[in-house]
């Protein structure tokens, strides 16, 4: 499986700022996904990153809210704007595998705090 | 039509024992689904997969087993251990899609010593 990295792992923040968060792979990817795993709850895909296109939102996910960057294919970028307490969760970026199979894996995630 | 529900929420099993969830799926055009394990504070690791082709699928300790007439299928923990104590969540997904994982909603486990 892909070795898969986030920065920050965790942060406070407060209401009204926006954070950046980073996702690393050890090898190129196509396709990367950014996923939300609020308080005790499951995981909702947020957005599908792939090099050199626009990233594809799902219902419910906003580009001005979530931009995502994705300049090569080993990193992407989550911006959560302008944040409120209900932004509060753990974004987790995805990749597919090594083998560009259907089977993908998941960075540590990065917990964040909005107060 | 796009979820997937997962039962039961939280489960007790003392070691030894066989630890059972279950996920059913109404969207016929899935054709992958995996079980992930998750620990408190870390991303959820890829456990098992299987497609709609096979019934049944073992991994040493862990099996799926795909009934595909009824849309469910279950993981089977044998011989649950302690460290095996996690939230478990099943997903499923149309390959040559987007790649979308769409998930149930986690059942945690205990396994008791």
């Amino acid at each position: 499986s892909a070795v898969i990295s986030q920065k920050p792992s965790r942060d406070i923040c407060q209401r009204g700022t926006s954070l950046t968060i980073q996702c690393q792979v050890d090898s190129q990817v196509t396709m990367m996904f950014w996923y939300r795993q609020q308080p005790g709850q499951s995981l909702t895909l947020i957005a599908t990153a792939n090099q050199g296109s626009e990233a594809t939102y799902e219902s419910g996910f906003v580009i001005d809210k979530f931009p995502i960057s994705r300049p090569n294919l080993t990193f992407s970028t989550l911006t959560v704007s302008n944040m409120s307490p209900e932004d509060s969760s753990i974004y987790l970026c995805s990749v597919e595998g090594r083998t560009g199979g259907y089977e993908q894996y998941f960075g540590p995630g990065t917990r964040l705090t909005v107060t | 039509q796009q979820q997937v529900k997962q039962s039961p929420q939280s489960l007790i099993v003392q070691k030894g024992g066989i630890s059972i969830i279950n996920c059913a799926y109404e969207n016929t055009a899935f054709d992958y689904f995996p079980w992930y394990q998750q620990f408190p504070g870390k991303g959820p690791a890829l456990l098992i997969a299987i497609r709609p082709d096979v019934s049944e699928k073992k991994e040493g300790r862990f099996t799926i087993s795909f009934n595909k007439s009824a849309k469910q299928f279950s993981l089977h923990i044998m011989d649950s251990q302690p460290g095996d104590s996690a939230t478990y969540f099943c997903a499923a997904s149309i390959t040559g899609n987007t790649g979308k994982l769409i998930f149930g909603q986690g059942t945690t486990l205990q396994v008791k010593p």
